[in-house]
Order: structure tokens, then sequence, then C-alpha cells
């Protein structure tokens, strides 16, 4: 099993819309969590943090359950420049990062 | 805020060549550089984690003697890919971890041929 699963995507969804990418972790110990973005050919550039309560930026939800092992992301009113990969990331007890292999979103309009 | 300076963004080698990628952090001391690696719609991988002044740490299945990885000073970290073969072609990013969260070099995109 991998340590952080994603769903595979590709989301193809028209402006306005919303969307919700999932994903899991296998490490119980996981310290903290993460939502990247990563444009075609880039390096990452971090989205938001995730949080046990939850966490709002804008059009932007992010949520952690952690009996669960599973974080989400929520984008309300979808825009075009949101169109990119989206990446989970998960922070091990020993301070190094994992990443899911990400959730393509296209945004048409 | 803080950066991190990769160079080259691109290369292009021979195979049987060594490749040599720069991390540098320019307005902090990065005490402790990831370096990951991306083949095309893969998530990153990581392959090791360096410290300023030790060895560095390898993940299984990465060759510590193909990729050696130096950081000799609280600001540099290189990456030097020996040998290289096609299949050694992939994006290669690194990251340092800072008190606001991890921060990403641009990414070197090696292609072997």
């Amino acid at each position: 099993r991998k340590e952080v699963e994603q769903d595979p995507g590709p989301f193809n969804v028209p402006e306005g819309a919303t969307v919700a990418f999932n994903c899991t972790y296998s490490n119980s110990a996981s310290q903290s969590f993460f939502w990247y973005r990563q444009d075609c050919r880039k390096e990452p550039k971090l989205l938001m943090s995730v949080y046990s309560s939850g966490n709002e930026d804008g059009r932007f939800t992010a949520q952690l359950n952690r009996a669960s092992q599973y974080i989400s992301l929520l984008i309300r009113d979808s825009k075009l420049s949101d169109s990119a990969t989206y990446l989970c990331v998960v922070n091990s007890n020993n301070n190094d990062m994992r990443f899911g292999a990400g959730t393509r979103l296209t945004v048409k309009p | 805020g803080a950066v991190v300076s990769q160079h080259p963004s691109w290369v292009i080698c021979k195979s049987g060549t060594s490749v040599k990628i720069e991390c540098r952090s320019l307005d902090f001391q990065a005490t402790t550089m990831f370096w990951y690696r991306q083949f095309p719609k893969q998530s990153l991988m990581l392959m090791a984690t360096s410290n300023e002044g030790s060895k560095a740490t390898y993940e299984q299945g990465v060759e510590k003697d193909k990729f050696l990885i130096n950081h000799a000073s609280l600001t540099l970290s290189t990456l030097t890919v020996t040998s290289a073969h096609p299949e050694d072609s992939s994006f290669y990013i690194c990251s340092a971890n800072r008190q606001v969260g991890y921060t990403f070099g641009s990414g070197t995109r090696l292609t072997v041929v």
C-alpha cells in the first residue's frame, strides 16, 4: 500500500463548479498535512496546511480526519486558473514529506 | 519569503557523463535539504535527505554511489548524477524546511541521451 494515496483523476469541471479531492495516508504517526499545487513542469507550491479542526482559505477548504487517516480539499467556484495538479502531502514524525501521486484538475470555460 | 535557488533548470547530457545540480538557500540557512525525483505523471519520490556537515541519508532503492550528495555549507547542497543513463531522465527537485513550511527549488529537468 502506498503511503499517501489520492484520487487518480483527472477531474474536468466547468468554471464555477465545486470539486473535491480526497487523500488517505497509511502512517498513523503522521504529524502534519498539506495540500500543494503543482503546475506543469514547475515546482510544487504550498496551497494550504490542513488542521484537525478544518480550515478555509477563500474558495479552498481543507479537512482532516485522523481517525480515518483521511484528508480532503474542496474548491468552490472553480476558476480557469485553478487548473493544476493537486498534491496531498503528509509529514511524518521524522520530518520528511511524503507525496501523493497528485490529482489533475482541468477547469474549462 | 524564503527562496531556494536551483540550477540548472534543465540539462541534456550524453549517457555516461555526470551532471551536478545545485540548490542554494538564498535568505536562510538550510541545515537539511531534501532531494526528490519525479517521473512523468508520477508523484515526487524522496531520494535522500542531506544534512550539513554529515553524510546524506538515502531512501531504500536509491544508489548512494550513483547519486552523490554534498551539503558542505548551510546554504548549498548539491546532487551529482554520476554515469547518467537514459533511465535517469527525470525532474529533480530540492526542498528545505523552514518554520513557515517547506520551500522548493524550481527543479531541474534532466534528459540523458
